[in-house]
């Protein structure tokens, strides 16, 4: 199984419905994020959170929100879709301290029409 | 403001060495490289970092210049597998948290 697993792989959705992302981790991480990638772009982070009862902003939050449910968990959900959310999303972990490598999940590709 | 700058793609033949260059200017003395690839259809994968000195792991080794305004990533015999987008990374300071992804180099690798 993947340190990193994040569903749905795949979304197809409608203007205006919520839709939520999940990520779990096995690797005991504290820290989790969620990133963005669009088409030629790098990944962008949407929010982070280093424990249970901590959340915050990244550089693309609006139109976002995370849930950390618990160490392993932490979800992104968008309220309201629109179209200019489709990309890729990635879920990452790291420990605290040390180099701050991060660990990746395969991605969660939503399209919103 | 990815803070580093690097090529938008390169090619390789295969099982010849391939060295990638970054450049990070404005670099501060607390601040690491860290290189990571992503191969299509996968999410990023860490490759290795460094602060001052070259380091080298299973998977590529990091030259960082004595001015430590630049660095290379050299994979010392490129597969057909590391075909993929590689991002240079200046972690700021000991304590950040924070990774911010350039476009990366698209390294292709011919048979």
């Amino acid at each position: 199984d993947a340190d990193v697993t994040q569903t749905p792989r795949n979304r197809i959705t409608k203007t205006g419905k919520r839709i939520m992302l999940e990520c779990s981790q096995t690797k005991g991480h504290d820290r989790m994020y969620w990133y963005r990638q669009d088409p030629g772009l790098g990944l962008r982070l949407i929010y982070y959170s280093f424990d249970v009862k901590d959340i915050n902003k990244g550089e693309i939050s609006d139109g976002y929100s995370v849930s950390r449910q618990a160490q392993a968990k932490f979800s992104l959900s968008l309220e309201s879709a629109i179209p200019n959310q489709t990309a890729l999303y990635f879920c990452a972990t790291s420990e605290i301290g040390g180099a701050n490598v991060l660990t990746f999940g395969a991605g969660s590709r939503l399209t919103v029409l | 403001d990815a803070k580093t700058t690097q090529p938008n793609s390169m090619e390789s033949n295969e099982e010849e060495p391939v060295h990638l260059p970054c450049n990070h200017s404005t670099i501060s003395g607390t601040d690491y490289i860290h290189w990571y690839r992503q191969l299509p259809s996968q999410g990023p994968e860490y490759v290795i970092h460094g602060l001052t000195s070259n380091v080298n792991n299973r998977m590529a080794s990091l030259a960082i210049a004595e001015d430590r305004k630049s660095s290379t990533l050299i994979l010392h015999r490129a597969t057909l597998r590391d075909a993929a987008v590689y991002y240079c990374i200046r972690r700021e300071g000991a304590g950040s948290y924070q990774l911010t992804f350039g476009k990366g180099t698209k390294l292709s690798v011919i048979p």
